[in-house]
């Protein structure tokens, strides 16, 4: 069954650091999506993508944190100087169309010390 | 702003016992109502998608409802395999998710 992944499962890295995190989507699906969860809260909406540029963004996603489709599989996610409160599960999302289910990945549990 | 409140927070069942989850929602324009599994350091397992009220979904021991208002996760005669953190989540360009019911089904 076709499925999304995130790479890495777990990455540790040091305060001001930049990190990617990378996605593969299902293969035929079209709307991309970042969402992250703190421990112990709700998973927050990040961002959205579609036809190779962002759609819609949140609150959080400021100036530090970008989004790219370099190829034709991958989605990444960079966040260019981290901070203690970016220490979360970044999950990864797509769906075929706008109105369907969107399929998460297992996510990537980012700690920044 | 989109609104989703879940309820109980926590819910412990025997084997066997039955129970409702509650999630109610004010969003401006619902493209649809989507329930969710997670287990523990996972990421969510999509469950149903409800569009219009009066729409029932099932699936296995679970069956989810639709109101104008509020949606209802039904579990019947529960295992622990159903043990997990059930999500509810209302789709307008994003989805605004609750913060969950947590059910722990004891054997």
């Amino acid at each position: 069954e076709p499925e999304v992944t995130q790479t890495p499962s777990h990455q540790v890295t040091q305060m001001g650091q930049e990190v990617i995190l990378r996605c593969v989507p299902i293969s035929n699906h079209l709307y991309f999506y970042w969402y992250r969860q703190i421990l112990g809260q709700k998973v927050e909406f990040l961002v959205s993508f579609y036809n190779n540029e962002i759609s819609e963004k949140s609150e959080i996603f400021d100036d530090q944190f970008s989004v790219e489709r370099p190829d034709g599989s991958n989605f990444t996610l960079k966040i260019r100087s981290t901070k203690l409160e970016d220490s979360a599960m970044y999950f990864c999302a797509s769906r075929t169309a706008m109105n369907t289910e969107a399929f998460f990945g297992q996510g990537t549990r980012l700690t920044v010390v | 702003e989109d609104q989703v409140t879940q309820s109980p927070e926590a819910l412990r069942l025997q084997e066997g016992e039955s129970s409702s989850l509650n999630c109610s929602y004010t969003v401006s324009g619902l493209r649809g109502l989507f329930w969710y599994r997670q287990d523990p350091g996972k990421g969510p397992e999509f469950l149903f998608t409800l569009y219009s009220a009066g729409e029932e979904k099932e699936k296995e021991r679970l069956k989810a409802t639709l109101t104008k208002k509020e949606s209802f996760l039904h579990i019947t005669a529960p295992k622990p395999e159903d043990s997990a953190t059930y999500l509810c989540a209302v789709l307008n360009y994003k989805l605004s998710f609750g913060a969950g019911t947590t059910v722990t089904v004891r054997a």
